[in-house]
């Protein structure tokens, strides 16, 4: 299924390094959603944009930040990352930011490695 | 206390055998409910609504009991397709902001 799509797949960086990771989706979606998924812990939501409007931050550390250019197109740029952070960083978009309703349709995910 | 809180397992379980399990959350003014599924190494995916008087879905059914602040899938004549984490997601209430919580996931393995 190609609905959603992330690149990279795998990342491994040192904590000095500064890289990006990139969503897109295909679906048509106005909402678009980073995710932080640790070992054995639930899905933690990130970042919330809805018409490249960013909605939500849930008290997410300075060294995540989103980047949201356009409804198909999310980013999520990393800088000074501490080993704990990582984790699967999944994406996800929805039609609306009707959670009541609305499916979320989630990427493949990046499987971050912070050394 | 956890807003959402789940069974970890492993549920262990043969070919054509029944598992349930349930997920329960803090916040009793929630208002939906969800099951998603997750393969290992997949990303989840929608499975089925959680409606108030109970759905079901092929062999899978959910239900809600808002008295005990609990959610459950059952799943009848598992299929070794069936073995995966199941995260149970609640939207909560709107002075929350319909906050969207996940529970850590129950893992399933049907065996031949």
């Amino acid at each position: 299924e190609t609905g959603v799509t992330q690149t990279p797949r795998h990342l491994v960086m040192g904590m000095t390094n500064k890289k990006s990771l990139k969503c897109e989706q295909h679906l048509g979606h106005n909402a678009m959603y980073w995710y932080k998924q640790s070992a054995k812990k639930p899905l933690e939501l990130m970042f919330v944009y809805s018409l490249e409007e960013r909605v939500e931050n849930n008290s997410v550390p300075s060294r995540f930040s989103p980047e949201c250019p356009n409804s198909s197109h999310l980013f999520l740029h990393l800088h000074t990352l501490q080993p704990e952070d990582s984790a699967l960083y999944l994406c996800a978009s929805s039609q609306q930011r009707r959670y009541l309703t609305d499916t979320q349709y989630f990427g493949p995910g990046t499987r971050l490695t912070v050394l | 206390r956890k807003e959402v809180e789940q069974d970890p397992g492993p549920f262990n379980v043969p070919e054509g055998a029944t598992v349930a399990f349930n997920c329960t959350y803090s916040n009793s003014a929630s208002q939906s409910f969800f099951w998603y599924r997750q393969d290992c190494r997949k990303e989840p995916k929608l499975l089925m609504s959680v409606y108030s008087s109970g759905n079901e879905d092929g062999r899978f059914t959910a239900q809600l009991n808002r008295a005990s602040q609990y959610i459950s899938l059952l799943i009848r004549d598992s299929k070794l397709s069936d073995s995966a984490t199941y995260l149970c997601v609640v939207v909560g209430a709107p002075a929350n902001d319909y906050k969207l919580s996940f529970g850590a996931g129950t893992t399933v393995t049907v065996r031949a």
